[in-house]
């Protein structure tokens, strides 16, 4: 059963660029036909998706924050990546990776991630 | 971008009882790419139906889905102590590629 585990910095100052690694186990990030995605959830509220990057690199961004989002695959490391430029105090959430066809069927277990001085 | 709005807010039950929860799309989900999750805290969201009424690996069948179009729900027959958390609704079309979206939540409490 594949497993997934976010990872990187915990805390981000303003105006830098949020970076965090998405740890594929138990199966190749390169086989099958799945789409790969960040989710965010700040506290106490809702889900936002942020993208998504598909097994043949095709990526696809949330309109909101399509301008600062970079998500890309290291195949030879089975991870992906998030990269979120220019944040605030409004990007501290909790970032998800998570697997599926669409819907997400594998999560990970969340990462906090606080942008702060 | 379609937008999901789930109602109610706020649903407060007892145990053994039904609860039905609602999601409304902005525009028509195409082929039914509808899922819901629910979530308890701490803890990452956890797949319950996709396709608007298919259930995941391992869901009880008290979990069911249904609808289409722009008008879905998710009925939980009889309320488990461990059904209490918040559900999430997501619609996931992608030809044409488009944005993924989540429902803002609907927390399933203990009255």
């Amino acid at each position: 059963q594949v497993q997934l585990q976010e990872s990187g910095p915990g805390l981000v100052k303003p105006s830098q660029t949020l970076s965090l690694t998405c740890t594929v186990s138990g199966g190749s990030i390169s086989s099958g036909s799945y789409y790969w995605s960040w989710i965010r959830q700040p506290a106490g509220k809702g889900l936002e998706w942020i993208g998504r990057i598909y097994t043949s690199g095709s990526t696809n961004y949330n309109p909101s924050l399509k301008s600062r989002v970079t998500i890309s695959v290291d195949t030879s490391k089975n991870q992906f990546s998030l990269k979120l430029s220019s944040v605030t105090a409004a990007d501290t959430a909790v970032y998800y990776c998570a697997r599926g066809v669409g819907y997400c069927s594998s999560w990970g277990q969340g990462t906090l991630v606080t942008v702060s001085s | 971008e379609i937008v999901l709005t789930q109602s109610p807010g706020t649903l407060s039950l007892s145990p053994g009882e039904r609860a039905t929860l609602s999601c409304r799309a902005s525009q028509s989900v195409s082929s039914s790419y509808l899922a819901w999750y629910q979530q308890k805290p701490g803890q990452a969201p956890r797949l319950l139906i996709y396709g608007a009424s298919s259930r995941a690996t391992g869901i009880p069948d008290r979990f069911s889905g249904s609808g289409s179009g722009t008008d879905f729900t998710l009925t939980i027959s009889r309320l488990e102590p461990e059904d209490f958390a918040v559900y999430y609704c997501q619609q996931y079309g992608s030809s044409p590629p488009r944005p993924w979206t989540f429902g803002q939540g609907t927390k399933v409490e203990i009255k």
